[in-house]
């Protein structure tokens, strides 16, 4: 079956500081990828998407791109803000329905 | 630009009460979704429909049934609500042939005491 797997953290940064959010997946067929960010109190925003292999989404200062040859869809931000703090969720989907979502990975940035 | 509306946003239930919990969206989304997130448990999916007429069990559907009312509005009922009931509640839609992600709603905190 389809999977996501994904770093759960927490992840700590100090403002400014380089972040990496690891996502690897498992999927029979052609899956789009996706990036969701969930702020406190509030459903999943989406962040950013790649539809197929090399694509490289952005967002934000956010970005990921599209790895079939290591099955990978790693989130990066050169400079991350207090305001990114947040749960961020890796997802795919398979015909555009029945998404598969990765457990979440806290990250907290201090100022 | 209302997306997906979720009501109640809050709601505390005692053992063996029933409720639904609603859902619509205004997008003419054809697929909808309710998830539970649980600390640990990441999203799991208890109920879809992929069209309008159509629902289908998800991961974990115990517990629940839901109504496809209409294209807009995707229901969800607890007919005797437990405390593992206990959760927040996510409605979603999409649009498969659009290639794009879900749009969540913002939540349904629930508490089974």
């Amino acid at each position: 079956g389809n999977s996501v797997t994904q770093m759960e953290g927490p992840v700590t940064l100090s403002e400014e500081a380089f972040l990496t959010i690891n996502c690897t997946y498992t999927a029979t067929g052609y899956p789009s990828l996706f990036w969701y960010v969930q702020y406190p109190g509030e459903g999943l925003q989406l962040l950013l998407k790649a539809t197929k292999a090399d694509d490289k989404g952005s967002n934000k200062g956010f970005e990921a791109t599209y790895r079939k040859e290591t099955t990978s869809f790693h989130l990066e931000k050169g400079s991350v803000q207090v305001s990114d703090s947040a749960v961020y969720f890796c997802a795919l989907s398979v015909g555009g329905q029945n998404f598969v979502f990765g457990p979440g990975t806290r990250l907290s940035v201090l100022p | 630009n209302a997306g997906v509306t979720q009501t109640p946003k809050f709601q505390v239930l005692k053992t063996g009460q029933s409720m639904t919990l609603q859902c619509a969206q205004d997008m003419n989304h054809n697929s909808m979704y309710w998830y539970r997130q649980d600390p640990g448990m990441g999203l799991r999916l208890i109920y879809y429909s992929a069209s309008e007429g159509t629902t289908d069990k998800g991961e974990v559907p115990n517990g629940y049934n839901v109504s496809r009312l209409n294209k807009r509005e995707f229901s969800l009922r607890l007919e005797s609500a437990a405390p593992s009931q206990t959760s927040v509640y996510f409605c979603a839609s999409s649009e498969p042939r659009d290639g794009g992600g879900y749009t969540f709603g913002s939540g349904t905190r629930l508490t089974v005491v």
